[in-house]
């Protein structure tokens, strides 16, 4: 059963900062992994998808890089902004049916 | 393009009490999720459609949850009775899957507190 797991739970630095997400997984045989942004009372938004074959992604300030050997992966997030402000979270996507796995996520908060 | 969407987006609701929530996913998605999200967790899966037919169920408690997809677009979730554990957000998403490429995008949720 594959499992995910985030850390830190909470994170709070001031804006400016370039900071490190960190998620691991137990199961190598993914398919994917996916990068989400949670704000508070809303859906989820996905930031970033790597495909297995792939070692990272970027998008604007995001990088996101995968380790599937070591299941790992990390979300760093340049020159943070207070608008990234959100819980974010770390999916999976394995097994026949194809499902997400999530971790539980970090809580980023970005002080002005 | 229209997102996913869920109704309603509160409920309060007494232990023993009934509920329903209601999602209409993305136009042509043929694949249909529902998840719980405890305050503080990840999402987790609850069900998973393709179409009107269940894939995976095996995380839903059958004894007070149901769902259904019946005419395989919009999808019903119940739980009945309804437990003070069951408080969380209930969240409905729908997939797409191009080439290699697989986007999973989420509704809103239905936040229910169960007192």
């Amino acid at each position: 059963k594959q499992e995910v797991t985030q850390i830190p739970a909470a994170l709070s630095v001031p804006e400016g900062e370039n900071l490190v997400l960190n998620c691991s997984f137990t199961d190598s045989a993914i398919y994917n992994l996916q990068w989400f942004r949670q704000d508070p009372g809303k859906g989820l938004t996905s930031l970033l998808l790597i495909q297995s074959s792939q070692r990272e992604q970027t998008s604007g300030r995001l990088n996101a890089s995968l380790d599937k050997s070591s299941g790992r992966s990390t979300l760093y997030i340049a020159a943070s902004q207070p608008g990234d402000s959100a819980t974010y979270l770390c999916a999976v996507r394995s097994g026949s049916a194809r499902q997400l796995t999530f971790g539980s996520g970090t809580q980023l908060t970005v002080l002005p | 393009e229209a997102g996913v969407a869920q109704s309603p987006r509160y409920k309060i609701i007494e232990k023993r009490q009934s509920v329903a929530f209601w999602c209409n996913p993305i136009s042509g998605h043929a694949t249909l999720y529902w998840y719980q999200q405890i305050l503080g967790q990840g999402p987790k899966l609850l069900i998973q459609f393709q179409n009107n037919g269940v894939v995976d169920d095996s995380q839903l408690p059958k004894d007070r949850f149901s769902a259904e997809r019946l005419k395989g677009v919009d999808s019903t979730l119940k739980i009945q009775p309804a437990k003070l554990e069951d408080s969380a957000v209930y969240l409905c998403a729908s997939r797409e899957q191009q080439g290699t490429q697989e986007t999973q995008y989420f509704g809103p949720g239905t936040r229910l507190l169960v007192l």
